[in-house]
């Protein structure tokens, strides 16, 4: 079964600071894991994934994550925050039904506030 | 470009009553999914549709039941509703069921709220 941890259901940065939000996962074949990002009262926007390509990937909106397998880890990070980076932010891996057909599982959610 | 489209964007029911959230996916995506959101907690998948056949169920209640229809749009029919069904239901479509290059886009969600 393949699940997502994030740590830290709450996350504030002042504006212009690092912003580093963690994933750690559980997969039991090679991952593929996602970031989506949501705004109060909208739908989930797709900001980067991992593929079993390049371990570094660079997303939407100045967006970074880096698969480290030793780690299991795939940290979001973005170097300068922005009050517009205010929101949700769900990691997800994707995973298989009982009958083999894909769906996502997600994270329970960090909730990033910037700080002016 | 096109994206998922959801109707309505919001619905008030009573308990009991039933409930009809439609999902039209990006032109040319063959499989939808059905996911619930509820409040202040993580997407869970419900349901997927891949080529207007099931694909599988996840966290689905049985009072729920969804299809796909020839034109690839689908329909997630909730009766019997209760207070707990209240949440932001998301469709999402793709383009197959191959890996790799299979990317779920999701619609903005239809928030169901039951009074």
């Amino acid at each position: 079964a393949q699940s997502v941890t994030q740590l830290g259901s709450h996350v504030s940065v002042s504006e212009g600071a690092l912003v580093l939000l963690r994933c750690n996962y559980s997969s039991s074949v090679p991952p593929y894991l996602f970031w989506y990002v949501q705004y109060p009262n909208q739908g989930l926007q797709l900001l980067l994934k991992y593929t079993s390509a390049a371990t570094l990937v660079k997303g939407i909106n100045g967006f970074e994550a880096e698969f480290k397998k030793s780690e299991t880890s795939f940290h979001l990070t973005k170097p300068s925050a922005h009050m517009s980076d205010a929101a949700e932010y769900f990691c997800a891996v994707r995973g298989f039904t009982n009958f083999g057909n894909e769906k996502l599982t997600f994270g329970t959610g960090t909730r990033l506030t910037i700080i002016p | 470009a096109a994206g998922v489209i959801q109707s309505p964007r919001h619905l008030i029911k009573e308990k009991r009553e039933t409930a009809t959230l439609k999902c039209y996916p990006i032109p040319r995506h063959d499989t939808v999914y059905w996911y619930q959101q509820g409040p202040g907690q993580d997407p869970q998948f419900l349901i997927s549709f891949y080529e207007k056949m099931q694909s599988d169920k996840g966290s689905i209640p049985d009072r729920f039941s969804a299809q796909q229809f020839s034109d690839y749009h689908s329909e997630l029919n909730m009766s019997s509703l209760e207070l707990g069904d209240s949440a932001l239901y998301f469709c999402a479509s793709s383009l197959g069921q191959v890996s790799g290059n299979n990317e779920q886009f999701f619609g903005p969600g239809t928030r169901l709220t039951v009074l």
